[in-house]
């Protein structure tokens, strides 16, 4: 079956614009995580979401926002873009409400911020 | 949040060599999982680990769960040059009903020289 596919692959944006990136999971997946992964900060957790509501959220300011659709794709928006904003930003898709479960990622958006 | 401790942050070895690295967590997991990233992709599962004690193998890795559950490990045998890459451990608390929220280690990045 098809795995997670990420929209754009890359992107460049000027400082104080916004972008939105896309996610497609896994068919019959229903969570859906966005991480930002930068060289310095490593893979950190943006939020996730399920059945179309937010389920967990990471310490990110209120510029990074998110949704989910009733067919699980799910997309993430920044808002007033800073040069720090510069990374690549991760989608992972998993099976919903299980104890014992696995992440798969997709290839992932690069966004450079200039 | 949580963090995962995971060593060593690099190295650089012969092929044909094996390779140990770990990662440990202040936290009890339910679940851990190793993933291998190459440049400019998202991370690709390797292994998921769900009891303490487990040993699991794919091929030439082997993983294990710890015993105390803060922990775990990944093992390479007879390193080849497509080994090459940044390898992540992640887990999760597993606490019902808090969603599929994954915390990463900060990577180890493998050399393999031919």
């Amino acid at each position: 079956k098809a795995g997670v596919t990420q929209t754009p692959r890359y992107l460049i944006k000027t400082r104080g614009q916004q972008v939105t990136l896309s996610c497609s999971p896994i068919s019959g997946h229903r969570s859906v995580s966005w991480y930002q992964q930068t060289p310095g900060q490593g893979l950190q957790f943006l939020f996730e979401y399920f059945s179309e509501t937010q389920r967990n959220k990471g310490n990110f300011p209120g510029r990074f926002s998110g949704r989910q659709f009733s067919n699980s794709r799910s997309e993430m928006n920044v808002s007033t873009l800073e040069l720090g904003d510069s990374a690549l930003y991760l989608c992972a898709s998993s099976f919903p409400g299980r104890m014992n479960t696995e992440a798969f990622f997709g290839q992932g958006t690069r966004l450079t911020v200039v | 949040g949580q963090q995962l401790n995971q060593s060593p942050q690099s190295m650089f070895i012969q092929e044909g060599e094996d390779v140990s690295m770990n990662c440990t967590s202040s936290s009890i997991f339910n679940t851990w999982l190793w993933y291998k990233q190459d440049p400019g992709e998202g991370p690709v599962l390797l292994i998921a680990l769900y009891k303490a004690g487990e040993l699991t193998s794919n091929g030439r890795l082997t993983a294990q769960f710890g015993i105390t559950r803060k922990d775990s490990f990944l093992n390479i045998s007879a390193s080849i040059p497509s080994d090459v890459g940044i390898y992540f451990c992640a887990g999760q608390l597993g606490v019902p009903n808090t969603g599929n929220q994954f915390y990463f280690g900060t990577g180890t990045s493998l050399t393999v020289i031919p």
